[in-house]
């Protein structure tokens, strides 16, 4: 059955580095998102695009986080430099956003979970 | 059955219950409301939605009820099972089709045999 797709699913890295996070949206969905979820701040969105345009990234640090989607099938996540505190499991959502009717849900990946050190 | 007035972390209930997870929303602007399960290691997964011109929706096994009126949102599920054992988001997002969603504190349930 369809599904979202993230890779890598675990990633350990020293502060520094750069990390960058790979997602495959359901074939057909127009609409990505990415989100982080830590145990102090619980879920939160870093951004989304629709037709592979961002629409709103106001959730990502713009100095150090960057989000792309090179083409309808992949869409990126960068963390460069990485810092400890970015440390979370970083999710990746897709949806079909019609003109009307629309449907708001939002099918989640696996997440990737980023440790750095 | 338990039932949990305010928001509540943890819900513990023994299997054959029926659990209700409270969830109040910040946003009256807010159209639509979906609850969420996230088992360990796992995504967050859809289990039902509502919109806001019902104040009560069923699935199988589970019922969602929306108070518009004081921004409340539950979440009932009947003879809880131990495959139930998640943790229960519920989930808010404006009238703006396909916006992000904006979650609350989940509740963690636990279903003992």
């Amino acid at each position: 059955d369809a599904r979202v797709t993230q890779t890598p699913r675990h990633k350990v890295t020293e502060m520094g580095q750069e990390v960058t996070m790979r997602c495959q949206p359901i074939l057909g969905h127009n609409t990505v998102f990415w989100y982080r979820q830590t145990m102090m701040q619980g879920l939160e969105l870093l951004a989304y695009f629709r037709n592979r345009a961002p629409l709103d990234d106001s959730g990502m640090p713009k100095d150090r986080f960057s989000a792309e989607m090179p083409d309808a099938t992949l869409a990126t996540l960068k963390i460069q430099p990485s810092e400890p505190r970015d440390s979370a499991v970083y999710f990746c959502a897709s949806g079909l956003v019609l003109s009307a009717p629309s449907s708001y849900e939002q099918y989640f990946g696996p997440g990737t979970r980023l440790t750095v050190t | 059955g338990e039932s949990v007035g305010l928001h509540l972390p943890t819900l513990s209930v023994q299997e054959g219950d029926n659990s209700i997870i409270n969830c109040a929303y910040s946003n009256s602007a807010s159209d639509y409301f979906i609850w969420y399960k996230q088992e360990s290691g796992k995504g967050p997964q859809f289990i039902i939605d509502i919109r806001s011109n019902m104040d009560k929706r069923q699935g199988q096994r589970v019922t969602v009820l929306l108070n518009k009126t004081v921004k409340h949102l539950s979440l009932q599920i009947a003879a809880t099972q131990p495959g139930d054992s998640a943790v229960y988001f519920c989930a808010e997002t404006p009238r703006q089709a396909g916006t992000a969603l904006i979650f609350g504190k989940g509740t963690t349930l636990s279903v003992s045999s």
